[in-house]
Parts: structure tokens; C-alpha cells; sequence
């Protein structure tokens, strides 16, 4: 089955610097990528994705980048902020058709951004 | 309102004592899915389901039971508890065509096992 291993567990920075999340992944079939940020206290909330066919995704201050090859794909933040300070949780799946159906999570990275 | 309801949101129990979490959502999403959160583990998938009367494994089934009745509900079956299953537990629900992506979570369940 897949395994999905997740760098690092924790994650400390300055608040305006960027932070960089890394996953890889071990079933070449898997072919959906979503990442998940989840706050103290909270349920994981989707915040970005991507899928085997694209190789890089942006959303204002977050990107995912995708190497297919290498079989890792990557979470980056940029322009950090308290705000961003979360457990972001990376996974994996392969999504037939128009759904997924088993999903592999990596292990979680705790991000604290410091003032 | 949008949402999936996890009842109970804490429980403590003994174990062997048999239990069920609950899981509904009013989003008339094909796919439900149960997870347990422990630390440095991260998010582990117990079962899954496609759609009424159809599940399937996660990564970590052994223990658990679920039933897909009816679509909005997805409850987790504790046969017979033991200490290793105290965990955060998060029932999610999508659906599978359109904006599938997204899964939304339930509020999450702390179950602990004495």
C-alpha cells in the first residue's frame, strides 16, 4: 500500500520568512495530492492541492510543487504569519474517476511562526 | 447549515465494553470516511465508504467495524475496546462527482479506553 513520509515534525520561523514542508510518496499509481492545515483544537481544513498532471499550484501566499519522478511533493509558505502557526499534514491517493477513496497521511509538521 | 455531527464529542469507557461514534452529514455526500489522530502518526484512515452499502479498509481497520445504511450516516463500531484505541477519531464526508476534493470534517471524538 502507500506510505507517505512527512519532513520535518516541527517547524520554526520568523514571522515573513518562508517555510517549506516535504513529502514523499511510495505508490507510483497515487495521483491526487491535498494538504491539509489543522489548528489547535480544530478539524483539518483543505488548503491546497494538486494533482499528477500539473507540476506546481499556487494560492496567494501558499504553493504545492509536484516531481513526479522523484516521487515527493512539497508544501511552501511564503510571507509567513502568527496566523500560519498549525499542523499541516500532507496525503496522498489515488483518485479514480472523480473520487478518492483510500488516503494516506504523512505524520504531520507543527509550524510556529514567531512574531 | 453545512456539516458532519460526531456524537460523542469525549468519551471514557472500559476495556471490552462495546461502543459506537456516531457520524452524520446533511451534505447528501456519496463518500464518508473514518479517521484516528495520534500524535506523531498523524492522520491514519480506518474505513472508508464510496457509497450507501458499499466500504471498504483503511490503513488501520483492525478493530473497528462500520455499517453505510444510509447515506447521511457512517457510524464507527468498537466491538470490544482495548486501551490501544484511545485516540482522536474524525468522521469526513465529500462528494464524489463536482467539488469532491474537499472533505469536510467532523468536530472530532476523544476516546479514551481505561
Amino acid at each position: 500500500g502507500e506510505n507517505v513520509e512527512q519532513h520535518p515534525s516541527t517547524l520554526s520561523v520568523q514571522e515573513g520568512d518562508s517555510a517549506v514542508i516535504k513529502c514523499t510518496y511510495s505508490d507510483s499509481a497515487s495521483n491526487y495530492f491535498p494538504w491539509y492545515k489543522q489548528e489547535l483544537g480544530k478539524r483539518p481544513q483543505l488548503i491546497i492541492d494538486i494533482r499528477s498532471n500539473v507540476g506546481e499550484k499556487k494560492d496567494q501566499r501558499i504553493a504545492v510543487t509536484l516531481n513526479k519522478t522523484a516521487k515527493h511533493f512539497s508544501l511552501h509558505i511564503t510571507e509567513t504569519q502568527p496566523e500560519d502557526s498549525a499542523v499541516y499534514f500532507c496525503a496522498a491517493t489515488n483518485a479514480g474517476g472523480t473520487s478518492y477513496g483510500k488516503l494516506t497521511f504523512g505524520q504531520g509538521t507543527i509550524l510556529t511562526v514567531h512574531p | 447549515e453545512a456539516q458532519v455531527t460526531q456524537n460523542p464529542r469525549y468519551l471514557i469507557t472500559v476495556t471490552g465494553k462495546k461502543l459506537t461514534v456516531t457520524c452524520s452529514q446533511n451534505m447528501n455526500h456519496e463518500y464518508m470516511s473514518w479517521y484516528r489522530q495520534d500524535p506523531g502518526l498523524g492522520l491514519r484512515q480506518i474505513y472508508y465508504s464510496m457509497n450507501v452499502e458499499v466500504t471498504d479498509k483503511g490503513d488501520v481497520p483492525e478493530g473497528y467495524k462500520v455499517s453505510r445504511k444510509e447515506k447521511r450516516n457512517f457510524p464507527l463500531i468498537l466491538e470490544s475496546p482495548s486501551p490501544n484505541q484511545t485516540s482522536l477519531y474524525f468522521c469526513a464526508s465529500s462528494l464524489r462527482t463536482g467539488e469532491w476534493r474537499i472533505q469536510y470534517f467532523g468536530a472530532g471524538t476523544r476516546l479514551s479506553v481505561l
